[in-house]
């Protein structure tokens, strides 16, 4: 069963950075693609960007060239995306996702931007 | 970017009556490889997103047969015959035929 664990709520300050994680078990993610998409509080989904984790090759939506960078750990099957310069618009959930068609979905992160 | 405008925008069903949920894109969504890149998911109160059908008319692993999908080039419809209380929630169409990948606002399905 393919399964996709995302790391814990964050509470970071304008200004600052977060890293979040999806460990992917069940599958290896050196074969498919890892997506991050948003959900603002209450509104729809947003694509942030993906990453090819055989080579590590990214494409980021325009409007998050500056605000996401995605790696991956081919080692422990595991997406990350930073986020830079915090703002308080930044408030949502970030969710992993994976594959073309989006297959399999992580739990999502709530990240808060608060001072 | 394209552009996915789905309606209606909300649904109140009873148990056990069929509903449709019209999808429809900007540009055309058929790939270079003749394939289309349509999804349809479903968002229930809570929970992530779960892939219910992709490119177009395929059910993913373990949907219920009651979900059907159907279209082409710019217009889609998702069917559910015989809705049931957990197919409550926000039925989102997507698109990854063109960059960036791209969703519709969602239709919300609520119970009469």
């Amino acid at each position: 069963e393919v399964q996709l664990q995302q790391s814990g709520a964050e509470l970071g300050k304008p200004g600052t950075s977060v890293k979040l994680s999806c460990k992917v078990s069940g599958y290896n993610i050196r074969s498919t693609y890892m997506h991050w998409v948003n959900q603002r509080p209450g509104k729809g989904l947003e694509w942030i960007g993906r990453i090819d984790p055989a080579n590590g090759n990214t494409i980021y939506a325009e409007k998050f060239k500056s605000k996401a960078t995605l790696t991956a750990d081919t080692s422990s099957n595991t997406a990350y995306m930073q986020l830079s310069q915090l703002k308080s618009d930044d408030t949502a959930i970030y969710f992993c996702a994976m594959g073309t068609t989006f297959a399999y979905w992580g739990q999502g992160t709530l990240v808060t931007v608060s001072s | 970017d394209v552009v996915m405008t789905q309606t209606p925008p909300s649904l109140s069903v009873a148990i056990g009556q069929s509903v449709s949920i019209s999808c429809k894109s900007s540009q055309s969504l058929v790939y270079s490889d003749g394939k289309t890149y349509l999804h349809w998911l479903l968002q229930s109160p809570g929970r992530s997103p779960k892939r219910l059908i992709y490119q177009v008319s395929n059910l993913g692993s373990g949907v219920p047969d009651r979900f059907s999908g159907t279209g082409s080039q710019k217009d889609f419809t998702l069917k559910i015959s015989r809705v049931e209380a957990e197919d409550l929630g926000v039925y989102y169409c997507a698109q990854t035929t063109h960059f960036p990948p791209t969703f519709g606002g969602g239709t919300k399905l609520e119970l009469k």
